[in-house]
């Protein structure tokens, strides 16, 4: 959806190194979430926002953190990559749940 | 706290055939129920949900559910399927834990349409 913007797309980065996923909106919606997805697990939350500079941990946060500075931007910082931490990571925003979500195209994160 | 069970992790199934894709949910709570559908190499895409009313609901590409409460289910039903279909598709739910808006996803199913 064009609403919701992840970059980068792809990434790979090695064992012990930061890593920054960035998550920009241009819907204006207050909350937003990032996600992992992982065969067999299907979604798990790892952080939300439901505001600026407001946050909360998810189900699966340890080992990541994340910003909300501004109501269009979302970051999500892993402070030091592990292997367990491959995975593909989505980003959605909402404005109520009688809308439901919507993702972007997910970034591909290999850490190595 | 909330959960989602998809019991088929894989459904295969021939074109122009009807499929149901399963769904059973708990919770302590009034729930919000959705269905979401993935296409390879992209995000999620809200294809329905059920809020409260009919029970009942459509989507615009022939997908329907039915919200059973005493069943605690939401199955997704497609009375004759595409090619097209062809994707994964995560059930969800939602309830107001802790006063924030969050959803639980369940694990999804792989449909698969045979031409």
């Amino acid at each position: 959806d064009a609403g919701i913007t992840q970059s980068p797309r792809h990434k790979v980065t090695e064992t012990g190194t930061p890593v920054t996923l960035r998550c920009h909106q241009t819907e204006n919606h207050r909350y937003m979430y990032w996600y992992r997805q992982d065969p067999g697990h299907g979604l798990r939350l790892i952080h939300y926002s439901y505001g600026v500079k407001d946050t909360d941990k998810g189900e699966v946060s340890d080992g990541y953190s994340v910003s909300r500075s501004k109501t269009e931007d979302f970051l999500l910082t892993l402070e030091s990559a592990t292997s367990s931490q491959t995975s593909v990571y989505f980003c959605a925003a909402g404005q109520g749940l009688n809308y439901g979500y919507t993702f972007g195209s997910g970034t591909r994160l290999t850490v190595v | 706290a909330q959960s989602v069970t998809q019991l088929d992790s894989q459904v295969p199934v021939f074109e122009e055939a009807p499929v149901e894709l399963r769904c059973n949910y708990s919770s302590s709570v009034s729930v919000y129920l959705f269905w979401y559908v993935q296409y390879p190499n992209q995000g999620l895409q809200l294809l329905l949900k059920y809020l409260s009313g009919s029970t009942l609901v459509e989507s615009i590409n022939g997908f329907e559910a039915e919200f059973n409460k005493s069943q605690t289910s939401f199955h997704l039903r497609k009375p004759s399927v595409h090619i097209s279909d062809t994707a994964e598709y995560f059930c969800a739910v939602s309830d107001r834990s802790g006063g924030y808006q969050k959803v639980t996803f369940g694990t999804g199913t792989k449909l698969q349409v045979i031409p």
